[in-house]
């Protein structure tokens, strides 16, 4: 099984509306990343919170860390439809070096 | 602006070819990686560089080899493709200094093994 599981699997939200993606995680971490991924291309860094932080703002994104439960959220507040995308958290892993461990995404549809 | 360049958006061969796919930065990172992405399962890591002629195995390297000749491309060989390695592939790239956790993605490349 995977290191990063998200949930829901998909989304779909009217544009203004919140969006609210969750990420689980099995082992200890340095750090917790999310990334984007618009249809068919590359992923897009968005946000990176570390394993003493506890929550972590860039622009309209917030990310929360709770290392008790090993999860961690992304909020979008006030969507927008080029948020349209699929969302991935990524683990790294003690001891891992630069590598992630990467989730299975949120599928997410704003629409407008 | 960072880039990663990969050779090809779109590919298809044939089974028991020999396929190459390449990876070019332009950040002088140490550190790039090949996943390879597919639906449900999210990317899975298939080698990585830590520098140049360095190679480490990732998840899952079997049915695979690499190539880092020079510091900026990372070469993924699938030395006889089968159709079970139809997939998106995606390389990214991180630097050993400053922003290290940060990973940067190219484009990607769809491959069709038929």
């Amino acid at each position: 099984s995977q290191q990063g599981e998200e949930d829901p699997q998909a989304l779909s939200i009217q544009e203004g509306e919140n969006a609210t993606m969750n990420c689980s995680y099995k082992t200890s971490i340095n750090n917790l990343q999310w990334y984007r991924q618009n249809s068919g291309r590359g992923l897009v860094h968005l946000i990176l919170i570390r394993s003493n932080e506890r929550e972590k703002h860039s622009g309209r994104l917030r990310v929360t860390l709770d290392t008790s439960k090993k999860s961690s959220s992304l909020l979008i507040t006030a969507s927008r439809a080029a948020d349209t995308a699929s969302y991935f958290c990524a683990t790294e892993r003690i001891a891992a070096g630069n590598k992630l461990t990467f989730g299975g995404g949120t599928r997410v549809l704003v629409k407008p | 602006d960072v880039k990663v360049t990969q050779s090809s958006r779109y590919l298809v061969k044939r089974t028991g070819e020999k396929v190459f796919l390449e990876c070019v930065q332009d950040m002088d990172h140490e550190n790039m990686f090949w996943y390879r992405q597919d639906p449900g399962l999210g990317l899975r890591l298939i080698y990585f560089s830590y520098d140049v002629k360095m190679k480490e195995k990732g998840d899952i390297p079997e049915g695979y080899s690499v190539s880092r000749e020079k510091k900026e491309r990372f070469s993924l060989i699938l030395e006889s493709a089968s159709t079970n390695q139809t997939s998106m592939y995606l390389c990214a790239s991180s630097t050993q200094a400053g922003q290290r956790d940060t990973q940067y993605f190219g484009p990607g490349t769809r491959l069709t093994v038929l």
